[in-house]
């Protein structure tokens, strides 16, 4: 299994522009999760799906964030307009919920510097 | 408010000795309790778990301690070796909510050689 897989790698764009940060989950989980990670902050959950579906997206900062998951194999997490405060590492993971033993497993991540 | 707090930001340990991080959560009804580990430019990895009914979960060298009255986890890593540099994030869920992880900031270990 390749496990999650995050693209791009990194992302520089201007203030302003549209960023669209995508993943494709481990085959087979049905819940996904977006993730921030900055140093202020640390690991921050965004908003996650179950089946598709998204379940919690209050920790979506600004309406300036958008994610879907428009099926099983893949998500996109967009923001627009872009600012320099939105400068991190963004994380996607997949597992599987519900479950008593939930392991959720990471992607590489986005790193996106917004200048 | 922050649930699942790990109050050292960095650690620093030589080679051969003991490596503890601990971890705090205020959230009485979490009973699922992880510790990821991190390296640079890749994805949080999962280490060892440990359920609420438990007070101790023990896998090679590394060993995760649970006081409930406390609100406390640990981390034992023992022998540390250089390879154990990374950051270590503890995480926490309440599984019956069926709510997914929620982490602290994480933890920078550096084991000195």
């Amino acid at each position: 299994d390749a496990g999650v897989i995050q693209s791009p790698r990194h992302e520089v764009t201007e203030m302003g522009q549209e960023v669209t940060l995508r993943c494709k989950p481990i085959s087979g989980h049905n819940s996904l999760f977006w993730y921030r990670q900055t140093m202020m902050r640390g690991l921050e959950l965004l908003i996650y799906f179950n089946n598709n579906v998204p379940i919690d997206d209050s920790g979506m900062p600004e309406d300036r964030f958008s994610a879907k998951m428009p099926n099983a194999s893949f998500s996109t997490l967009k923001i627009q307009p872009s600012e320099p405060r939105d400068s991190a590492v963004y994380f996607c993971a997949s597992g599987a919920l519900p479950g008593v033993k939930e392991t959720q497993y990471f992607g590489p991540g986005t790193r996106l510097l917004v200048l | 408010d922050q649930q699942v707090k790990q109050n050292s930001p960095s650690l620093s340990v030589q080679e051969g000795r003991i490596s503890i991080l601990n971890c705090d959560y205020t959230n009485s009804m979490f009973d699922y309790f992880l510790w990821y580990k991190k390296y640079p430019a890749e994805g949080p990895t999962f280490l060892i778990s440990i359920s609420s009914i438990k007070d101790k979960n023990e896998d090679g060298r590394f060993t995760v301690f649970l006081n409930k009255s406390a609100k406390h986890l640990s981390l034992h890593i023992v022998p540390s070796q250089p390879g154990d540099s990374a950051v270590y994030f503890c995480a926490a869920r309440r599984v019956s909510g069926n709510t997914p992880l929620v982490f602290g900031k994480g933890t920078r270990l550096s084991v000195i050689a």
